[in-house]
């Protein structure tokens, strides 16, 4: 049973490159979730989708964009990177409608933009 | 909105001890609160959740309670091992939306 898997793991980018990072959940989850962590700021909410078709800003949605791609996969993705960029990125997944709304994380993409 | 604290933001015990981690939070109307660790460089790991219809769950050595009036959660460890020396965060969810606290950094010393 894989859970929340994210590509790649690792990533280093130049200041105006851009990337995709991808996530994909194998149980059936309805809302999928973008989080970054910094030291000291703890995790912070990118973008969210609550269902297929569906995405909302989070707390620090500026410079990224999403793409709930079907119920399965939701990307992040850096259009221009900028070294404030730099960060571990962690997808997660949920169904609060359905379930009991445990949260499951994905092992994180850490990116460093030069 | 909904805040979520953790104090301490680290503690240093020896192997054995019983130990709490405390997390609060500021709206009463959560529809769940959970626990995790983090290893370093690694992910988050769910740890036990708890439902607002619940007042604790336990798991091996590890025991939640919630109190929803009082706006706290603590997860109790008992007989510390070293390997259970990670970053633990609380997170609850109000509204389709987690909050996380900043985490408590446990350190256990063999």
């Amino acid at each position: 049973n894989a859970g929340v898997t994210q590509t790649p793991k690792f990533q280093v980018l130049k200041t105006g490159q851009s990337m995709t990072l991808q996530c994909a959940q194998d149980m059936n989850h309805n809302s999928m979730y973008w989080y970054r962590q910094d030291p000291g700021m703890g995790l912070r909410l990118i973008y969210y989708s609550a269902s297929e078709g569906t995405t909302d800003k989070g707390e620090v949605p500026n410079g990224y964009n999403v793409s709930r791609l079907n119920k399965r996969e939701f990307s992040l993705r850096l259009e221009s990177a900028a070294p404030s960029q730099t960060s571990v990125y962690f997808c997660a997944s949920s169904e609060l409608a359905l379930n009991t709304g445990e949260l499951f994380f994905g092992e994180g993409s850490r990116l460093t933009v030069l | 909105k909904q805040e979520v604290t953790q104090i301490p933001a680290a503690l240093s015990v020896p192997e054995g001890e019983n130990l709490v981690l405390n997390c609060s939070f500021t709206d009463s109307a959560i529809y769940n609160l959970q626990w995790f660790r983090q290893d370093p460089g690694k992910g988050l790991t769910s740890l036990l959740l708890i439902q607002s219809s619940q007042r604790e769950q336990t798991s091996g050595r590890l025991n939640a309670s919630l109190d929803k009036s009082s706006g706290r959660s603590t997860l109790y460890i008992a007989a510390s091992q070293p390997g259970d020396s990670a970053t633990y965060l609380c997170a609850s969810v109000n509204f389709n939306k987690f909050y996380f606290g900043s985490g408590t950094k446990l350190n256990v010393k063999p």
